[in-house]
């Protein structure tokens, strides 16, 4: 298993509340990325990074923001938790060989509820 | 904008026979497709990946088929146990500009194998 390790692993927060999510690696990866997965909607990308302070948004970037200090640490943060942010978060990573070859390595999730 | 749909949402078979996944994407034009489990509770692990250059790709009872001029793949799974029960979820990487990192997932199939 890739090393990737998340935390918290759950989380119950307020609305109008702050939150930031860990991400950490040990494979000296280039590419991380947080993802959020809802019923229905499978994982959608929220932001990206290609290495230290560099960071793109994704496909559902409202509300969140991202920071990478260093190469093994993505931090995402809810700015304003709102119900609507309630899901669960993977981070991954990659290394991007040749973009044909690249596969992305999960981390195990972190489960945020937002009352 | 890249839509992947994977179908039948949940199936149930049992144990011993073979089965089949579907996944359509709607734009041919990506670098590859990769199939993952996912466990409950977990994260994602990454089973197959075809190139676009690809047709095909196998893993013990596993074997993933890709047609991109069609936006089809399959993934075939052979003797079928109660240990393959999951959600397996379907994956493609656009040649896109913008979010050029990002995967576009299917909302998966959650397999049932009856003992």
């Amino acid at each position: 298993d890739a090393g990737i390790t998340q935390s918290p692993r759950h989380k119950v927060t307020e609305t109008g509340t702050p939150v930031t999510l860990r991400c950490h690696q040990t494979e000296n990866h280039r590419y991380m990325y947080w993802y959020r997965q809802d019923p229905g909607h499978g994982l959608r990308l929220i932001h990206y990074s290609y290495g230290v302070k560099d960071t793109d948004k994704g496909e559902v970037s409202d509300g969140y923001s991202v920071s990478r200090s260093k190469t093994e640490d993505f931090l995402l943060t809810l700015e304003s938790a709102t119900s609507s942010q309630t899901s669960v978060y993977f981070c991954a990573i990659s290394h991007l060989p040749l973009a044909d070859q690249e596969t992305q390595y999960f981390g195990p999730g972190t489960r945020l509820l937002v009352l | 904008k890249q839509e992947v749909t994977q179908i039948p949402a949940a199936l149930s078979v049992p144990e011993g026979e073979n089965l089949v996944l579907n996944c359509s994407f709607t734009d041919s034009a990506i670098y590859n497709l990769q199939w993952f489990r996912q466990d409950p509770g977990k994260g994602l692990t990454s089973l197959l990946l075809i190139q676009s250059s690809q047709r095909e790709q196998t893993s013990g009872r596993l074997n993933a088929s890709l047609d991109k001029s069609s936006g089809r793949s399959t993934l075939y799974i052979a003797a079928s146990q109660p240990g393959d029960s999951a959600t397996y979820l379907c994956a493609v990487r656009p040649i896109s500009s913008g979010s050029a990192r990002q995967l576009t997932f299917g909302s998966g199939t959650q397999l049932t194998v009856l003992p």
